[in-house]
């Protein structure tokens, strides 16, 4: 089964430009997840999708990150403008039930 | 909001000693993940405890649930240094958006060969 896939891996922009991520989830994972982890903390859930719908985005910052995940399957993750304290490591992961499934993640830096 | 509390943040230990991380929540969970992180790497499902007082062995690690369920521990045996990490848990609790987790900041272990 092949896991959950993400790109880039690495990202370096300078501060206020745009930036996106892209995930496809294990096939089959209705459950769709976005989380920011921060170096040296545990990952923060920014929103959660059940198929193409949104279940919890009470953690995103709403004025400048934008998630979509139209067809039920891929979704992608964006920061537009991005900021210093943005500079983290964007994880996408995806389960069935209980059991999160993580990707590699995208390391951003913003300069 | 609803958090997680993990002790220590950092444990250093020799190759063959013993290790233990714990997790506390001020309310009562519905259940609780654990999930290890290795340098570099991405977190990976170790094991869910859902029931009081739940104990649960993987080879080396056990991992134990509170009779109360506000707290977690999981204990490793005999550390070897492929035990390196950090190790997350991560809670849920009754009301939440459906399998919605709170994870912890982690206890980052390292190990002395």
């Amino acid at each position: 089964e092949a896991g959950v896939a993400q790109s880039p891996r690495y990202k370096i922009i300078e501060k206020r430009q745009s930036v996106a991520f892209w995930c496809n989830p294990i096939s089959g994972h209705a459950t769709l997840y976005w989380y920011q982890q921060i170096l040296g903390q545990g990952p923060k859930l920014l929103i959660q999708f059940q198929n193409n719908g949104v279940v919890d985005d009470s953690q995103l910052p709403k004025d400048r990150f934008s998630a979509e995940r139209l067809k039920g399957v891929d979704s992608t993750l964006k920061i537009q403008p991005a900021k210093l304290e943005d500079s983290a490591v964007y994880l996408c992961a995806s389960s069935r039930r209980e059991t999160q499934y993580f990707g590699p993640g995208t390391r951003l830096l913003v300069l | 909001g609803q958090q997680v509390m993990q002790i220590p943040q950092y444990q250093h230990v020799q190759e063959g000693e013993d290790f233990t991380t714990y997790c506390n929540s001020s309310t009562t969970l519905s259940n609780i993940q654990w999930y290890k992180q290795r340098p570099g790497g991405h977190p990976v499902f170790l094991i869910q405890l859902v029931k009081s007082g739940e104990v649960k062995k993987q080879k080396r690690l056990t991992f134990q649930f509170g009779e109360a369920k506000k707290n977690s521990s999981l204990h490793i045996t005999a550390t070897q240094t492929t035990d390196v990490g950090t190790y997350f848990c991560a809670g849920r609790w009754s009301g939440g958006s459906n399998y919605k987790l709170t994870f912890g900041k982690g206890t980052l272990l390292t190990v002395n060969p």
